[in-house]
């Protein structure tokens, strides 16, 4: 298995309250990804980065920002967490070179409840 | 807009016989595809993946298969298990946009019947 870690893996807390997600590898992987599961939708990608302090934005990116200041480490900020982001949280990690299998490795995931 | 789709929520089969899951996709620029298992409470595992120059490629009782003409893949199992039951998701790159996004579709719930 990808050595990929999220913290925590449980999480509930109250609508307005800044939330942060850490995902950790130990791949030495350029790329890292945060997904959302939802009933219905899928995985959907909110941010990712492809090096130290480089990111960029995915297809659900609003409410929530991103730093990397580490290849190893990948945080995700609900700047005042909503109860529209209470889902599933996925960190994602790819060696993103061109040419070979760009497969991507999922940690186990963060369980986020907003009341 | 989904780009990947994936038209039936689940899926059931006898344990023995052959799983088929589907996925279509609508964006021209995808050349890498990739399917991906679940189970509840994990992460998704990658299971097979298909280049865009191919037109099949198997692992084990693992085959996807990829009708470009079509924008169309499926991933056949055989003989299936029930260890197979998960949700399975097919996803897709467009690796020449540089940023190696997955675009996932929702995915299929199989359930392998003992």
């Amino acid at each position: 298995d990808a050595g990929i870690t999220q913290s925590p893996r449980h999480k509930v807390t109250e609508t307005g309250t800044p939330v942060t997600l850490r995902c950790h590898q130990t791949e030495n992987h350029r790329y890292m990804y945060w997904y959302r599961q939802d009933p219905g939708h899928g995985l959907r990608l909110i941010h990712y980065s492809y090096g130290v302090k480089d990111t960029d934005k995915g297809e659900v990116s609003d409410g929530y920002s991103v730093s990397r200041s580490k290849t190893e480490d990948f945080l995700l900020t609900l700047e005042s967490a909503t109860s529209s982001q209470t889902s599933v949280y996925f960190c994602a990690i790819s060696e993103g070179l061109a040419g070979v299998r760009n497969e991507q490795f999922f940690g186990p995931g963060t369980r986020l409840t907003v009341l | 807009d989904q780009q990947v789709k994936q038209n039936s929520p689940s899926l059931s089969v006898q344990e023995g016989r052959i799983s088929i899951l589907n996925c279509d996709y609508t964006n021209s620029m995808f050349d890498y595809f990739l399917w991906y298992k679940k189970y509840p409470a994990e992460g998704p595992t990658f299971l097979i993946s298909i280049s865009s120059i191919k037109d099949k490629n198997e692992d084990g009782r693992f085959t996807v298969f990829l009708n470009k003409s079509a924008k169309h893949l499926s991933l056949h199992i055989v003989p299936s298990q029930p260890g197979d039951s998960a949700v399975y998701f097919c996803a897709a790159i467009s690796s020449g946009a540089g940023s190696y996004q997955l675009t996932f579709g929702k995915g299929t719930k199989l359930s392998v019947i003992p």
